[in-house]
């Protein structure tokens, strides 16, 4: 079984520019979720998409978005960069276990 | 948010060495699980632990949940160069997302 693929593995943006990744989940999971990871505040939870609902949120700004299509892909958007949006953003997908997750390499982020 | 706590936050070790890493919080979890995260990849999940009192063992690596669902160990034995990393223990409630620690890095050195 393939696991989980993002797109792109790295990009570089400017402040004020906005940007979308994209997840592809396990085949037959459901459900994706998004992480942000710095390298001083950890894995914090952004998001999380079970059949193309959002069922739970994180404490980030309204700038991060996220959606998921009927094929279970996910992509994450990000409007008006900021420095501090600088991340290693990793999704991971699961099936009915939702506890266990399965992570993507994650897409390299920097602002510029 | 429940706060997992991990320590130590580093660990440099000699092949052939123990060693345990600590996660520890004030809230119950109904499931925690660990997780190894290698640079520019991501985290890997180990194991999953439910039952209060759970031990589950993977190699060498050992893992335990507290009695009261609020932490959990892991115990590597004769560490290996391969097992460098950083350990990650992630709590979940809700099932709908995951609580992570900052995570434990450990080197593992020949």
């Amino acid at each position: 079984k393939a696991g989980v693929t993002q797109t792109p593995r790295y990009l570089i943006k400017t402040r004020g520019q906005q940007v979308t990744l994209s997840c592809s989940p396990i085949s037959g999971h459901r459900s994706v979720s998004w992480y942000q990871q710095t390298p001083g505040q950890g894995l914090q939870f952004l998001f999380e998409y079970f059949s193309e609902t959002q069922r739970n949120k994180g404490n980030f700004p309204g700038r991060f978005s996220g959606r998921q299509f009927s094929n279970s892909r996910s992509e994450m958007n990000v409007s008006t960069l900021e420095l501090g949006d600088s991340a290693l953003y990793l999704c991971a997908s699961s099936s009915d276990r939702v506890y266990e997750q399965y992570f993507g390499p994650g897409t390299r982020l920097t602002v510029t | 948010t429940q706060l997992l706590e991990q320590s130590p936050q580093f660990l440099s070790i000699q092949e052939g060495e123990n060693l345990t890493v600590y996660c520890n919080s004030s809230s119950v979890f109904s499931s925690l699980q660990w997780y190894r995260q290698e640079p520019g990849e991501g985290p890997v999940l180990l194991v999953t632990v439910v039952t209060g009192g759970e031990v589950k063992k993977l190699k060498r690596l050992t893992f335990q949940f507290g009695d009261a669902r609020k932490d959990s160990s892991l115990h590597i034995t004769a560490a290996q160069p391969g097992d460098t990393g950083l350990y990650l223990c992630a709590g979940s409630n809700s099932g709908y997302a995951l609580n992570f620690g900052k995570g434990t890095s450990l080197l593992v050195t020949p």
